[in-house]
């Protein structure tokens, strides 16, 4: 089974601050996607990083790829508010033809301090 | 919006009775997902459906089961409940599963048992 952990489960920070989430694993996954959740909604795709070594901004958010395909990182650089969320990784199960059966890490609870 | 759309959003029965979780994918969306989120759990996959026809299972009890209509829309029974079994249930679809896994969710239902 392959199981993806992140770090930390919780962050508690003031605006302004850099902030960095990990998410690894012991099994190299083809791709890793991260999504964020709010309160009452469902898990909103941010970004797919697939090849190891690879790095993907979005705005103030960067995600980077492990090179051996086995873990990632998410760095938020001057949080605001609006970023508080849970923020999960999440990749395809290996093997098989369904690649939408995801496993998702345990997700990383983020909230962000005016 | 995502597009998905799941009813009801909240629900809440007594232990030993059963319940229907619909799910309308996004337009042109062939596959539908059912994921259970709990505290404690997380994110788990429970199984999917493409253009009618099961394609993956995931860690679902066999009280628990679902079907894909020819107008695409899903539907996850929930029967014999138990405490255990509250939880977010969320539907997602995508067109095809693709290397990426891209899934889009809908907001779900929160099931309480009581």
């Amino acid at each position: 089974t392959q199981l993806l952990e992140q770090s930390p489960q919780f962050l508690s920070i003031q605006e302004g601050e850099n902030l960095t989430v990990y998410c690894n694993s012991s099994s190299v996954f083809s791709s890793l996607q991260w999504y964020r959740q709010e309160p009452g909604e469902g898990p909103v795709l941010l970004v797919t990083v697939v090849t190891g070594g690879e790095v993907k901004k979005l705005k103030r958010l960067t995600f980077q790829f492990g090179d051996a395909r086995k873990d990632s990182s998410l760095h938020i650089t001057a949080a605001q508010p609006g970023d508080t969320g849970l923020y999960l990784c999440a990749g395809p199960n290996a093997g098989g033809t369904s690649y939408g059966k995801l496993t998702f890490g345990q997700g990383t609870i983020l909230t962000v301090h005016p | 919006d995502s597009g998905v759309t799941q009813t009801p959003k909240h629900l809440i029965t007594a232990t030993g009775q059963r319940v229907t979780l619909r799910c309308s994918p996004r337009s042109g969306d062939l596959s539908v997902y059912w994921y259970q989120q709990s505290l404690d759990q997380g994110l788990q996959f429970l199984i999917q459906y493409y253009n009618g026809e099961e394609r993956a299972k995931g860690n679902i009890l066999e009280r628990f089961s679902a079907q894909q209509f020819p107008d695409l829309h899903s539907e996850l029974n929930l029967s014999s409940l138990e405490l255990g079994d509250s939880a977010l249930y969320f539907c997602a679809s995508s067109v095809v599963p693709g290397n990426t896994g891209e899934l889009f969710f809908g907001e779900g239902s929160r099931l309480t048992v009581l």
